[in-house]
């Protein structure tokens, strides 16, 4: 079974530009999540699908972040304009049989903002 | 308002001896609970989970423990070897949560030869 891909792995760009990230879950996960780690800290979410449908978006900083799922399958994060404290590792999992079975997670973006 | 926590950023224990780690929640709705491990430059993998109604969860060297009066659980892992160093997360999640987990910190194991 090919795991959760995710790209670019690594990023750097200075604050206010823009940058986006990719996600390809594992075929059949109806339930995609996209995961914040800033360093030091634990992973924090930022938006749950299920399938192409927004189930939870409320740490989500919308005026800034955004979003989607097309065909529920891939996923695309971007974030316009980045900040200094957006520096983080952006993770996606997937899952099938959470929450008992756990999520599956990708490897991650790590995105630094100078 | 960190409702899962871990209060030991790291952990040095000799190979082959009792590994511990430790976590406490303050969220009483949690019923699921989960612990991650992760290796530098790699996403967190699922390790073991318990349910609420359950106080032990075996498998192979990792037990987990869950005292829901207390709110704490904790990861034994026995024996302890070099390739368990790793962050280890603990995570809480509500049946009627959506299935999100909440993470704490994490806890740095290394495990010395």
């Amino acid at each position: 079974e090919a795991g959760v891909a995710q790209s670019p792995r690594y990023k750097i760009i200075e604050k206010r530009q823009s940058v986006a990230f990719w996600c390809n879950p594992i075929s059949g996960h109806a339930t995609l999540y996209w995961y914040q780690q800033i360093l030091g800290q634990g992973p924090k979410l930022l938006i749950q699908f299920q399938n192409n449908g927004v189930v939870d978006d409320s740490q989500l900083p919308k005026d800034r972040f955004s979003a989607e799922r097309l065909k529920g399958v891939d996923s695309t994060l971007k974030i316009q304009p980045a900040k200094l404290e957006d520096s983080a590792v952006y993770l996606c999992a997937s899952s099938l049989a959470a929450p008992l079975g756990g999520y599956t997670f990708g490897s991650g973006t790590r995105l630094t903002v100078v | 308002d960190q409702q899962v926590k871990q209060n030991s950023p790291s952990l040095s224990v000799q190979e082959g001896r009792i590994s511990i780690l430790n976590c406490d929640y303050t969220n009483s709705m949690f019923d699921y609970f989960l612990w991650y491990k992760k290796y530098p430059a790699e996403g967190p993998t699922f390790l073991i989970s318990i349910s609420s109604i359950k106080d032990k969860n075996e498998d192979g060297r990792f037990t987990v423990f869950l005292n829901k009066s207390a709110k704490h659980l904790s990861l034994h892992i026995v024996p302890s070897q070099p390739g368990d160093s790793a962050v280890y997360f603990c995570a809480a999640s509500a049946v009627f949560g959506n299935e999100k987990l909440t993470f704490g910190t994490g806890t740095r194991l290394t495990i010395i030869p």
